[in-house]
């Protein structure tokens, strides 16, 4: 049973970081492209950033560039967020998921607030 | 960027009636490698998303043969033949074709 662990989120001031991690199993991590999204309280979805197998091509979208960083471990069979220069308008649950053309599994999410 | 664009926003439904939403892409997303990553998501109240169609019209393991979806381009549909009680949440299209990846507005699917 595919299983993704979201995990790292907290309560943090603006301009500071925090780093997601997602823990997967019961598939082979490294044969898949790996995808963090997010959902504003109250909001609907929004793609942040995909990462292709081997770590070697990332995407973000427009609001992100420069401040957030995805990344890999295929030995430790774990995807990140290193989020830094945090803002307010970051507040969302960060879901991680399966995929980047299509998005087959979902973590559980985790809460990030950016507040002072 | 490409723009989805869902309707309706709101859908109050009628148990054992059928269902309907659409989602339009401002570009075609018929992608290099010949597939078009057009997929469905739904999610319930306090619920991670999940997954019922992708590339159009393949339906996840596990979706009932209730949930169907067409479309070819730009213009995508996702059908419920017959409401149940558990199809209530919010609904959105996601394109997996160009970068940034967009997802629609969602869909809200309640009961009259």
């Amino acid at each position: 049973e595919v299983q993704l662990v979201d995990s790292g989120g907290g309560l943090v001031q603006p301009g500071g970081s925090l780093r997601l991690s997602c823990a997967a199993s019961g598939f082979t991590f490294s044969g898949f492209g790996m995808t963090w999204v997010r959902q504003a309280p109250g909001r609907g979805l929004e793609w942040v950033a995909s990462i292709d197998r081997d770590g070697s091509e990332k995407n973000y979208v427009d609001s992100v560039k420069g401040r957030f960083t995805i990344s890999r471990d295929n030995a430790k069979n774990s995807l990140y967020l290193q989020m830094n220069s945090l803002r307010a308008e970051d507040t969302a649950l960060y879901y991680c998921a399966r995929g980047t053309n299509s998005l087959g599994d979902w973590g559980q999410g985790t809460l990030v607030t950016v507040s002072s | 960027d490409v723009v989805m664009t869902q309707s309706p926003l709101s859908l109050p439904v009628t148990l054992g009636q059928p269902a309907s939403i659409s989602c339009r892409s401002s570009q075609s997303l018929v992608h290099s490698d010949g597939n078009t990553h057009l997929s469905w998501f739904q999610q319930r109240p306090g619920q991670s998303p999940r997954r019922l169609i992708y590339k159009v019209s393949n339906r996840d393991s596990g979706v009932p043969d209730r949930f169907s979806g067409s479309g070819s381009g730009a213009d995508f549909t996702l059908k419920i033949s017959r409401v149940e009680a558990d199809d209530v949440g919010v609904y959105y299209c996601m394109q997996g074709t160009h970068w940034p990846r967009t997802f629609g507005q969602g869909t809200k699917v309640e009961f009259k």
